[in-house]
């Protein structure tokens, strides 16, 4: 079955840089979740987008936007990179709500490293 | 606020023997609860929910967990430890609010398995 596509899996940036992440979510879901998981930390919530319209901000940081293509995919462009930035980024789908279905279906995964 | 508590960052159990990774929740309304396991290097896999219905759930790889009300747990347990089971496990919470909803996670509990 096919599963959320994230792309690239490893990104290296330098400081002050700018990064752009992509997911494609599963096929007909129509949610979208992006999440930061720090070094031994657990996933942070930074946003969500529901029908191509953000749904719910998190502790996402000004210098971070995202948006959904009318395909559903969606792309997390991150600029004035930060060390602090280095972390796992996770995208998620859903069809609809998780409470109607009861869950995410998670990516592997972007590695971001900012040097 | 909605939110779960995983008590111990670290547990260790030997191969065979009984894994008990406890999370404890707080929620005004019932809630929606989440285990996911994280493999290193790795996405996050769900192994079971609890949405409505039966208390005991059943999950992937032999685990399960008991959804308590009264002791606002949600417990996973599995009888036999395999050492293919060490990995990092999350606990979740499913929070809807404004029209939107995402999944908040506990710090993450990890497990090691020693022969």
């Amino acid at each position: 079955a096919a599963g959320v596509i994230q792309s690239p899996r490893h990104l290296i940036k330098e400081k002050r840089e700018t990064a752009t992440l992509k997911c494609y979510p599963i096929p007909r879901h129509d949610t979208v979740y992006w999440y930061q998981q720090g070094p031994g930390q657990d996933p942070q919530f930074l946003i969500s987008f529901y029908e191509k319209m953000q749904s719910d901000k998190g502790s996402i940081p000004d210098r971070f936007s995202a948006q959904q293509f009318s395909d559903y995919h969606s792309e997390l462009n991150m600029s004035s990179l930060e060390l602090g930035d280095s972390a796992l980024y996770f995208c998620a789908s859903s069809l609809g709500w998780t409470g109607a279905t009861g869950e995410l279906f998670f990516g592997e995964g972007s590695r971001l490293t900012v040097l | 606020a909605q939110s779960v508590t995983q008590l111990g960052s670290h547990v260790s159990v030997s191969e065979g023997a009984l894994v008990l990774l406890r999370c404890n929740y707080s929620s005004s309304v019932p809630p929606y609860l989440f285990w996911y396991v994280q493999y290193p290097n790795q996405g996050l896999q769900l192994l079971l929910k609890y949405t409505t219905g039966a208390t005991l759930v059943k999950g992937i790889n032999g685990f399960e967990a008991e959804f308590k009300k009264s002791e606002t747990s949600f417990h996973l347990t599995k009888p036999s430890a395999h050492m293919s089971d060490a990995a990092e496990y999350f606990c979740a919470v499913s929070v809807q609010q404004g029209g939107s909803e995402k999944l908040v996670f506990g710090k993450g509990t990890k497990l090691t398995v020693n022969p």
